[in-house]
């Protein structure tokens, strides 16, 4: 199985840079994924990693170390529209995801 | 392109009685998921589905079965529902092998009492 963890709740001001953690212990790992997730919305995907090392799209960026279980989603250049819910998701070898609890972003102008 | 649909959008069902979620998808994938969100828990698998004609049990499966005899519709039912089973109720799809990903329909939010 997998244990993903990631804070519960971070705040920021717009136009700033957040940067929000996840840590995972993983039977298999194929791949680790970022989702945004709107209030009352479902989740829509934001990026992907599998290899070690940043991937950048925009103005969100992920990076993942597989020897340390470890990624981040990095926001720059915070818009009050980016207030979501930001999921931590790993992929198993069997195609199937498990995910964190998530992480609440408040921007604040 | 509708992507992935469900049905109801929500619903109060009476505990012990029967339901069927459904979930359609057109975009030819051959995986699909149900998932259910509660707060603080996050998204947890149910059933899933790698494809047509065979179905496999995620981490939350007891209380729920699922079919799917064909690669669009993966219907889930709650047989004799409980009040512990109130959730939002997410279906996705996706193709397996590479970076694709899963894509989630709407949700159902289904009241238990």
């Amino acid at each position: 199985g997998q244990n993903i963890d990631q804070p519960t709740e971070m705040t920021a001001t717009e136009g700033a840079i957040v940067q929000i953690n996840c840590t995972y212990q993983t039977s298999g790992f194929n791949g680790l994924f970022w989702y945004q997730q709107h209030a009352g919305e479902a989740p829509t995907f934001l990026s992907y990693n599998v290899l070690d090392g940043l991937e950048e799209k925009g103005r969100f960026s992920s990076f993942l170390s597989r020897s340390k279980g470890y990624s981040y989603l990095l926001l720059k250049e915070l818009q009050m529209k980016d207030s979501a819910s930001y999921l931590c998701a790993v992929r198993d070898g069997d195609y199937k995801l498990s995910f964190g609890a998530g992480t609440t972003v408040t921007v604040r102008a | 392109t509708a992507g992935i649909t469900q049905a109801p959008t929500s619903q109060i069902l009476a505990a012990g009685r029967s339901m069927t979620l459904r979930c359609t998808q057109d975009m030819r994938h051959n995986a699909m998921y149900w998932y259910r969100q509660d707060l603080g828990l996050g998204l947890r698998l149910i059933h899933y589905s790698n494809t047509a004609g065979t179905t496999g049990k995620g981490e939350v499966p007891d209380g729920y079965s699922v079919s799917r005899a064909n690669t669009d519709d993966f219907p889930l039912t709650l047989a004799s529902a409980v009040p512990s089973q109130t959730s939002v109720y997410f279906c996705a799809s996706g193709s397996t092998g590479g970076p694709d990903t899963q894509y989630f329909g709407p949700g159902t939010r289904l009241t238990v009492l």
